[in-house]
């Protein structure tokens, strides 16, 4: 599976959007990329996952740029609940097994 | 969405013994469920791929003797850890895929944390 990129770690105000983003460039073409979160001593949570075009759920948006190799997860309105690691991971397998990076850790702050 | 839970919750047992961790998913047929493990501080790292009625396929570096892993059912995963020691005290969790997904959602345990004294 190709491998992501993503910063260790970010705040956000609450209340405002978080944008996390996430790089694969070498993500080929028939590879999703997925969106996970872990909040502290809990399993996964899955947020999200697109293909090409940008997709939006209850929880957050997905952007994908037009050559596939970044993407930006969108959380309009950051509560403090939304403080955990966030996994950018892409596979070419839906419901497949999934390889973790290191994640995002985002910060909610009142 | 789906639900999957794991049993125990968390465990501690001395080094030496094994213990068994079970995996179900409670409201749909997992063909496939998946093991992670996850040291402090660290992300989930994959283990194995488990499929129902057949042998798992271990990570690269994973022991299948020591972390033996059976699908007997399409709710059931287990994870046994063979005499356990110290280091593989850890927070253990499961993934399944179901059936009849197409979202590409994987639905994931609440992880079962093992300390080995």
């Amino acid at each position: 599976d190709a491998k992501t990129t993503q910063p260790p770690s970010m705040d956000c105000a609450e209340g405002r959007a978080a944008n996390l983003p996430c790089n694969h460039s070498t993500i080929s073409g028939n590879e999703y990329v997925y969106w996970y979160r872990q909040i502290h001593s809990q399993g996964p949570q899955y947020i999200i996952h697109g293909l090409k075009n940008n997709e939006t759920n209850e929880m957050a948006s997905l952007i994908i740029t037009e050559d596939r190799k970044s993407s930006t997860l969108i959380l309009p309105h950051a509560t403090l609940r939304d403080t955990a690691v966030y996994y950018c991971i892409v596979s070419e397998n839906q419901g497949g097994k999934l390889i973790f990076g290191q994640g995002t850790e985002l910060s909610v702050k009142p | 969405g789906a639900v999957v839970s794991q049993h125990p919750s968390w465990v501690i047992c001395k080094s030496g013994t094994s213990v068994k961790i079970e995996c179900r998913s409670l409201d749909f047929q997992a063909t496939t469920m998946f093991w992670y493990r996850q040291f402090p501080k660290q992300s989930l790292m994959l283990m194995a791929t488990s499929n129902e009625g057949s042998k798992a396929t271990y990570e690269q570096g994973v022991e299948k003797d020591k972390f033996l892993i059976n699908h007997a059912s399409l709710t059931l995963s287990t994870l046994t850890v063979t005499s356990a020691h110290p280091e593989d005290s850890s927070f253990y969790i499961c993934s399944a895929a179901g059936t009849t997904f197409h979202t590409g959602e994987l639905f994931f345990g609440e992880g079962s944390r093992l300390t080995v004294l």
